[in-house]
């Protein structure tokens, strides 16, 4: 089992749309979580933490269930430019600041 | 401002043949990463630095060596590249006090 389970997608949705996307966790330890964000053949870049409480920056919406291990990230008003893969990331303890991370759920928005 | 540079953008090498990429940062983070991902994969950690602390994931081949001489440098050396190693590697620094990982660009290894 993946430590980190992501839809792959492809979410295709047009310009506007509400799109949400799910992560579930196995390790029970994971410390801290996040989004980041990989436009096609480049490097990961983060998006936004995920706070216990859930958290929202502009069109972004974070929630997270430590209970379920279920992380989620809503994005309103999708534009063009959201078009990218986006990956769910965990903190695990043991080394330095350790990430764990999914395989990304792809999302292409559409004129 | 290049933050996390890595050389060359794009390898080839042939099968058997040693590689080494390169990793240079200008942020002066103590922590260090080396990334495996290949397509439609998740970035995988191969090993990470604090300092001069090396810390190896268990399920990283033996095929896979790294060497950090100073701060600013890290490297990676695949002593006798497959097929399978062909993928992009990415280097990641991080502050050691905050949670935020920088990416470099990523090496694109093709392997012939």
């Amino acid at each position: 089992r993946k430590e980190v389970e992501q839809d792959p997608g492809p979410f295709n949705v047009p310009e506007g749309a509400t799109v949400a996307f799910n992560c579930t966790y196995s390790n029970s330890a994971s410390q801290s979580f996040f989004w980041y964000r990989q436009d096609c053949r480049k490097e990961p870049k983060l998006l936004m933490s995920v706070y216990s409480s859930g958290n929202e920056d502009g069109r972004f919406t974070a929630q997270l269930n430590r209970a379920s291990q279920y992380i989620s990230l809503l994005i309103r008003d999708s534009k063009l430019s959201d078009s990218a893969t986006y990956l769910c990331v965990v903190r695990v303890s043991g080394g330095y600041n350790k990430l764990i991370f999914g395989a990304g759920t792809r999302l292409a928005v559409h004129p | 401002d290049a933050m996390v540079i890595q050389n060359p953008r794009y390898q080839v090498t042939q099968f058997g043949k040693p590689v080494t990429l390169s990793c240079s940062q200008t942020l002066n983070h103590n922590v260090m990463y080396w990334y495996q991902q290949k397509s439609s994969q998740a970035p995988k950690l191969l090993f990470h630095y604090y300092d001069k602390d090396f810390n190896n994931e268990a399920d990283t081949p033996d095929n896979f060596q790294s060497r950090r001489p100073n701060t600013s440098f890290c490297f990676l050396d695949i002593r006798s590249p497959g097929l399978g190693d062909a993928a992009m590697y990415l280097c990641a620094t991080n502050s050691g006090e905050g949670y935020e990982q920088y990416f470099g660009p990523g090496t694109r290894l093709t392997v012939t």
